[in-house]
This record gives C-alpha cells, structure tokens and sequence, in this order.
C-alpha cells in the first residue's frame, strides 16, 4: 500500500531564509505522481508544486523547487527567500491509481511558521 | 475565474439532525471529491464520483451521503450528525487524464451541537 510520511510536524523558518520540509513514501509503481499543497490557515489548499515520477529533472515553480530521489522514496521542497505568506499547513501528496480511480494518499502535514 | 465552491461556509447543525453541504465547480472536471479534515490532519478520502460513477472509500461510515445531479454539483448528506463528525468538509476536482492535480474549494466548517 502507498504510504506518505511528514517526519516533521512543525516547522520554523526566519523570513527570507530557506527551509526544507521533508517527505518520503512508498509505493511499488514506477510511474507516478507527487504533489506538495499548501493549506493557510482558514483557506483553502492549493498545490505548490507538482512532480512527476519518469521525469528526473526536479520541478520549480518561483521559490519553491523539490528535491525528488526516486531510489530513496524522498521528495522534500524547499521554499526559498520564506515570505511571511508561506505560513501554513503543507502536506505532501501521492497520486494513487486504484480500480480505474486517481486518489490523493497524503501525508499528515507540516505546520511552517515564518517569523519576521 | 474558474473554481471550485462550496456552500456554506459554516454550517451548524443539531446532533441528529440531516444536512447537507453543496459543492459547485465551473472547471468542468469529471471527478469531484469530497474529503473530511479534522483540525491539524491530514484530509480523508470520503468519496469521489467518477463522472456518475460513485465510489465510496471502504471505511467511509453510512451516515455520510453523496449526489452528484450533473457535472458541475455535487453533495454531501450526513444522515444523521453525530458530535463525531463535527469537521471541515472539502470539496475537489480534478479531470482525469490531464495534470492529474485536484483542485480545492475552500471547505465548510460544520460545527454538530
């Protein structure tokens, strides 16, 4: 069974440093995608980023780029330049196919602070 | 702009009492969710329409109802809310084939008294 892991439940980064949250999963397939989404509070989620497994090259979107080691199951994001504006939930994702169904498997989240 | 909404924002419902929560979507997915998120977790799966094809998560309780009239709504129907099943509800979409990423509306908080 596909399994995402946030060994991280809190995170705290000073604004305009970097910080890097953590993720690992487990799945048997080899074709696949993983996904970082971003929860503020009392809003609504939306996705930050988007990788997909056949591809090697490491996805970036503006300040936020992945690290994705597919041998090692890992795909961190790193969030450079913190604006006060990251603050949030973020919970890592990986697309599961199941009977003909795309599902999100996720994992239990990161909280990120970002301090002035 | 195209994007997923939900209705209402905050719901308060009696323990036992039936409610219904809508989710509307003007991105023309054919697949919408719905997901229960209790307060710093991770969302869980409730069930998703495949277009009118209705697949419930196996560990989703019978309590919890959904419709989807045509492509662009969707509802949830808790049948009878236990102080359990106080949550936020999300609704989210996503059309398969494509990016495969799902969409999100911005949930409704329902608080069971």
């Amino acid at each position: 069974a596909q399994t995402v892991t946030q060994s991280q439940p809190e995170m705290s980064v000073q604004e305009a440093e970097t910080v890097t949250l953590s993720c690992t999963y487990d799945t048997s397939e080899s074709d696949y995608y993983l996904f970082w989404y971003k929860q503020p509070p009392s809003r609504q989620m939306i996705l930050v980023i988007r990788q997909e497994a056949y591809k090697q090259q490491n996805a970036t979107e503006n300040r936020f780029s992945v690290n994705f080691q597919k041998a090692a199951k890992s795909f961190s994001l790193k969030i450079s330049d913190s604006q006060l504006g990251d603050a949030a939930m973020y919970f890592c994702a990986y697309r599961k196919t199941q009977g003909g169904s795309e599902k999100l498997v996720f994992g239990k989240g990161t909280k990120l602070t970002v301090n002035p | 702009d195209a994007m997923v909404i939900q209705n209402p924002r905050y719901q308060v419902t009696q323990f036992g009492k039936p409610v219904t929560l809508s989710c509307s979507q003007t991105l023309n997915h054919n697949v919408m969710y719905w997901y229960q998120q209790k307060s710093s977790q991770a969302p869980k799966l409730l069930f998703h329409y495949y277009d009118k094809d209705f697949n419930n998560e196996a560990d989703t309780p019978d309590n919890f109802q959904s419709r989807r009239p045509n492509t662009s709504f969707c509802f949830l129907d808790i049948r009878s809310p236990g102080l359990g099943d106080a949550a936020m509800y999300l609704c989210a979409t996503s059309s398969r084939g494509l990016t495969y990423e799902q969409y999100f509306g911005p949930g409704t908080r329902l608080t069971v008294t």
